[in-house]
């Protein structure tokens, strides 16, 4: 069945570190790709997103690419910030089938000053 | 921006008692969902509604789970009979028509079975 695999965590980086996250998936259709953010004792919040195979989504310094040869959708963020400490979480969906999201495990993100 | 609301933000709630969490999703979304969250672990699909009933429900969804959307805004769902291990986040969602928007998230309800 479908399926997102995350790098486990937790990962501690100090600040204005290079990060990266690994995420993989396994999917039977066209998935668009996701990455959902969750700071302490909050909700999810979307971060990013790509709907097709090369597309790059990006926001608030973080990037991911959807490298549909490698089923890849790795997220990365050039100099990470005490604020940046969270979970995330790495997801897909198929359309079709509903809309039904399906999650990787998370990764824990902490930074240090 | 337009949210989703979910009440309460914590419910502490006997074993055996029934609960229902609330939700009111984005007003001009279609689609609905609701998730779950162990503490510490991954967040599981449990059920999506669409046009008035389950499209599709996770192993998870058993009998002592239902979803209902009595007024055209909020969204419920409830457990008959709760265990302990329902102890969890749970999270509502909305999404829109257009296929890659992703979901807009609740900010989560967290129930306590003791």
């Amino acid at each position: 069945g479908d399926s997102v695999t995350q790098m486990e965590g937790p990962v501690t980086l100090s600040e204005e570190a290079f990060l990266t996250i690994n995420c993989t998936y396994t999917a039977t259709g066209y998935p668009s790709l996701f990455w959902y953010v969750q700071y302490p004792g909050e909700g999810l919040q979307l971060l990013l997103k790509a709907t097709k195979a090369d597309d790059k989504g990006s926001n608030k310094g973080f990037e991911a690419t959807y490298r549909k040869e490698t089923t890849s959708f790795h997220l990365e963020k050039g100099s990470v910030q005490v604020s940046d400490s969270a979970v995330y979480f790495c997801a897909l969906m198929i359309y079709n089938q509903g809309g039904k999201l399906i999650f990787g495990q998370g990764t824990e993100l902490s930074v240090k000053p | 921006e337009p949210e989703v609301t979910q009440t309460p933000s914590h419910q502490v709630t006997q074993m055996g008692q029934e609960v229902i969490l609330r939700c009111v999703p984005i007003s001009n979304h279609l689609y609905f969902y609701w998730y779950r969250q162990i503490l510490g672990q991954k967040v599981e699909f449990l059920v999506s509604f669409y046009n008035n009933e389950i499209s599709e429900k996770s192993e998870i969804f058993d009998d002592q789970f239902s979803v209902e959307r009595p007024d055209g805004s909020n969204f419920t769902l409830k457990i008959r009979s709760t265990k302990l291990e329902d102890s969890a986040m749970y999270f509502c969602a909305s999404l829109g028509w257009a296929a890659g928007d992703g979901y807009t998230f609740g900010s989560g309800t967290r129930l306590t079975v003791v």
